[in-house]
């Protein structure tokens, strides 16, 4: 499976944009690239996923380049409530199905 | 979206017992399963991928004798940790595949504390 590096941590104001970068640098044609967030104790969350096209849900907007080697996940409005760690992973609908996590973005919004 | 459901939310058991956590699809049938552990402050590490009527397949380094997973039916999924040892503490999650996209749904987790 493709490997993503995301950064570590960021922070966020209340209320503005988020901006969360992934790289998936190797990732292949049929490869798409899924995010999810996990608040602490629970179980992750889906957000949003994507092949090459843009998308859009009432979560968030994912950004992926023309080339497919990163993407951005963007939370237009950001409150308190989506502090957690976001994980980006690019993965194929076929084949073996296994998700391999990194270490995702501890994503702090800030009042 | 769909659901998957986890239980018990949490469990305390005794050093060399066995706890048993299920995974349930609650609106739709999932022939596949992932199981997955995850210590604090660290990220999901996949164990095993249970198959519907067959025997799981587990990743390297889990052991397969002492994770029991059982994916008896299409709807339910569980996970036996036998002679448990306090090093065994952690978050155990749950995943099932749904939907045309194939996305994959995460359980709420489940705590099993070994004392």
């Amino acid at each position: 499976d493709a490997k993503t590096t995301q950064p570590p941590s960021m922070d966020c104001a209340e209320g503005r944009a988020a901006n969360l970068p992934c790289n998936h640098s190797t990732i292949s044609g049929n490869e798409y690239v899924y995010w999810y967030r996990q608040i602490h104790s629970q179980g992750p969350q889906y957000i949003i996923h994507g092949l090459k096209n843009n998308e859009t849900n009432e979560m968030a907007s994912l950004i992926i380049t023309e080339d497919r080697k990163s993407s951005t996940l963007i939370l237009p409005h950001a409150t308190l409530r989506d502090t957690a760690v976001y994980y980006c992973i690019s993965w194929k609908a076929s084949g073996t199905y296994k998700y391999i996590f990194g270490t995702g973005t501890r994503l702090k919004v800030l009042a | 979206g769909a659901v998957v459901s986890q239980h018990p939310s949490w469990v305390i058991c005794k050093s060399g017992t066995s706890v048993k956590i299920e995974c349930r699809s609650l609106d739709f049938q999932a022939t596949t399963m992932f199981w997955y552990r995850q210590f604090p402050k660290q990220s999901l590490m996949l164990m095993a991928t249970s198959n519907e009527g067959s025997k799981a397949t587990y990743e390297q380094g889990v052991e397969k004798d002492k994770f029991l997973i059982n994916h008896a039916s299409l709807t339910l999924s569980t996970l036996t940790v036998t002679s448990a040892h306090p090093e065994d503490s952690s978050f155990y999650i749950c995943s099932a595949i749904w939907g045309p996209g194939n996305t994959i749904y995460f359980g709420e987790g489940s705590w099993l504390t070994v004392v």
